[in-house]
């Protein structure tokens, strides 16, 4: 089982709608969740992090966390097509609490 | 401005030629860390840096070496490349261990080509 999970995708949503991405991950443990939006040939860049149960606003982004289920998700309201990117979730890792694992990427795609 | 280079961008190579690929923050940032994507595998970690001398392998070192003489710089060395090392590499600064605590700042990565 692989410590962070992602559907590869891609993921079409059309322009203004809501884009829901989900990751899942294995370590009861961990304690931070990240989300990192990377554009083609680009690197990273961190969009929004977690550490509680609940939601977190942050413009049009909502991240969400349930640690019983070992689930997190971004969710992108009023989606513009500059939010066409692969987003990478990352946990912070079972052996070591400051350790990042990542996951492999959704690919969304905004449809004008 | 804050930020992470890296040199070079792009490199091709042929098996077995020594080559480095340089990394720099200027945040002062404690934590580095070198990565490699690849399709449909994510950031994998290669070794990571928690201060000046001070390093250890992350989850895929195989093949790699790293240095840490200066807290600014942590250059990543392949002494022996081949194909199998083909990929998008992404150096990371941040203030806490791997970004637990904050956001990593990654450079703009080094596509590397190992013939």
């Amino acid at each position: 089982q692989k410590e962070v999970e992602q559907n590869s995708g891609p993921l079409s949503v059309p322009e203004g709608a809501i884009a829901s991405l989900n990751c899942t991950y294995s370590d009861r443990g961990s304690q931070s969740f990240f989300w990192y939006r990377q554009y083609s040939g680009k690197s990273p860049e961190l969009i929004m992090f977690i550490y509680s149960n609940g939601d977190k606003e942050d413009g049009r982004f909502t991240a969400q966390l349930n640690k019983a289920s070992q689930y997190v998700s971004l969710l992108i309201r009023d989606s513009q097509p500059s939010d066409s990117a692969t987003y990478l979730c990352a946990v912070n890792g079972y052996s070591s609490a400051s350790k990042i694992i990542f996951g492999s990427g959704t690919r969304l795609s905004i449809r004008p | 401005e804050a930020q992470v280079t890296q040199n070079p961008r792009y490199l091709i190579t042929v098996t077995g030629k020594k080559l480095t690929v340089t990394c720099s923050q200027n945040m002062n940032h404690e934590y580095m860390s070198w990565y490699r994507q690849d399709p449909g595998l994510g950031l994998r970690q290669i070794y990571y840096s928690m201060n000046v001398e001070v390093t250890d392998k992350g989850d895929v070192p195989e093949g790699y070496k790293v240095s840490r003489k200066e807290k600014r710089n942590f250059p990543l060395i392949l002494e022996s490349p081949s194909p199998n090392q083909t990929s998008l590499y992404f150096c990371a600064s941040s203030l806490t261990p791997q970004g637990a605590k904050d956001t990593q700042y990654f450079g703009p990565g080094t596509r590397l080509t190992v013939l």
